[in-house]
């Protein structure tokens, strides 16, 4: 059965440090991979990852996949009060048109 | 451009009781979808459809019958509402491309089952 799990769960930091989610997976043919940030409301998207080891960047915001270990980091540099939120990682395969997200971490990133 | 919209925001219902959500998407997107969100649970797919007229079971659909009413709406009903079935609703859709597949939602519906 195809699987994404991300860790930790939750985490909480200080303004300024920087922190690194997970998010691993055991699909039959992986396509790709996605990022997206949940605060109040709907999720919004960060990213989407393909090849492996090609790093996606946008400001303090940055990911990258592994495809031989079946993994993908999303870092957070610099963290600000404003990056609290749940962010979900999800996973499509060939074949279907189904995402498989993990439980997701919640992160709160206090002052 | 409004995106993803879905009615109602909020919605309660007492148990037994039967109502649909409406979805509807104007990016012209093929496939659309149906989540729950429950907390520590992530999204968990109900029902999906990978283009208008086909429509395929997710994760958990028991309880729940989905309609396809053309390329832009996929609403979702709860026949006989169930305390278990109180959760965060979402819609979204995509178009499955080979470099693309972004997925948008909707800004979700809270339904709470007494």
């Amino acid at each position: 059965e195809d699987k994404v799990v991300q860790s930790p769960l939750s985490l909480v930091v200080h303004e300024g440090d920087t922190v690194t989610l997970n998010c691993s997976y055991e699909v039959t043919n992986f396509r790709s991979l996605l990022w997206y940030k949940q605060e109040k409301k709907a999720p919004t998207f960060l990213f989407m990852l393909t090849s492996s080891g090609i790093e996606k960047k946008s400001g303090r915001l940055s990911s990258i996949l592994d495809k031989k270990e079946l993994f993908s980091i999303l870092n957070i540099t610099a963290t600000q009060t404003g990056d609290s939120a749940i962010y979900l990682c999800a996973v499509t395969t060939s074949g279907t048109y189904k995402y498989i997200f993990g439980t997701g971490t919640r992160l709160k990133v206090l002052a | 451009n409004a995106g993803v919209t879905q009615t109602p925001k909020f919605q309660v219902l007492k148990t037994g009781q039967s109502m649909t959500l409406q979805c509807a998407q104007d990016m012209n997107h093929n496939s659309m979808y149906w989540y729950r969100q429950d907390p520590g649970m992530g999204l968990r797919l109900i029902y999906y459809s990978a283009s208008e007229g086909t429509t395929d079971k997710g994760e958990v659909p028991n309880g729940y019958n989905v309609s396809r009413l053309n390329k832009r709406e996929f609403s979702l009903r709860l026949e006989s509402a169930a305390p278990s079935q109180t959760s965060v609703y979402f819609c979204a859709s995509s178009e499955f491309g080979f470099s693309y597949n972004e997925q948008f939602f909707g800004p979700g519906t809270r339904l709470t089952v007494l």
